[in-house]
């Protein structure tokens, strides 16, 4: 398995463009959930699917962002306007709903910077 | 304050050195302890797992939880080069699937 697959790996916008992250979540993993990682603030989630209905999105920071899963396969987050506070590497993880650990698998992330 | 309290370091130790990684925490829903290990530029990946109190053993690894203290370690023997990383807790309360991360401790081992 190729593993959580996250488009684009870097993105560089100016302050009120529009941004799209897109996640592809591991084959058979039924949670997506989305976190963003910056160095004051450290891994925050925010949002998660479970499948593809979005269960808990207390994380989004604002109505600039929003997140869909119009498929088991596929998973986007979009920000706009987008502004320089939104810098970060944003990372998308799956999961399955059962075992032990429920184990969250996580992509490579996407690095945002917002000029 | 922060749900998850984690020293951010970093630390720096010799190969072959005892590590001890810690963080605390003030939810005591709090049943689910992870550690996840994160090299530069990379997505984090699951270290250790433990479900509620007492020791995990995995190889030069070990995971403690003691929840009475609401307190956790993740101990690593005999340390090395390839163990430089930043270590973050995460934990979790049952009947939810989102993790609570602590901000991470960042390891460099010195060969």
């Amino acid at each position: 398995d190729a593993g959580v697959i996250q488009s684009p790996r870097h993105e560089v916008t100016e302050m009120g463009q529009e941004v799209t992250l897109r996640c592809k979540p591991i084959s058979g993993h039924d949670y997506l959930f989305w976190y963003r990682q910056t160095m004051m603030r450290g891994l925050e989630l925010l949002i998660y699917f479970n499948n593809n209905v979005p269960i808990d999105d207390s994380g989004m920071p604002e109505d600039r962002f929003s997140a869909k899963m119009p498929n088991a396969s596929f998973s986007t987050l979009k920000i706009q306007p987008s502004e320089p506070r939104d810098s970060a590497v944003y990372f998308c993880a799956s999961s399955l709903g059962r075992g032990l650990s429920y184990e969250q698998y996580f992509g490579p992330g996407t690095r945002l910077t917002v000029t | 304050q922060k749900e998850v309290e984690q020293d951010p370091g970093p630390l720096s130790v010799p190969e072959g050195a005892i590590v001890s990684l810690n963080c605390t925490y003030s939810n005591s829903a709090f049943q689910y302890f992870m550690w996840y290990r994160q090299y530069s530029r990379k997505g984090p990946e699951l270290l250790m797992y433990t479900y509620s109190s007492g020791n995990k053993e995995d190889g030069r690894f070990t995971a403690q939880v003691d929840k009475s203290s609401k307190y956790i370690s993740l101990f690593i023997r005999d340390s090395q080069p390839s163990d430089s990383a930043t270590y973050l807790c995460a934990m979790r309360s049952t009947g939810r699937r989102a993790l609570t991360f602590g901000s991470g401790t960042r390891l460099q081992v010195q060969p």
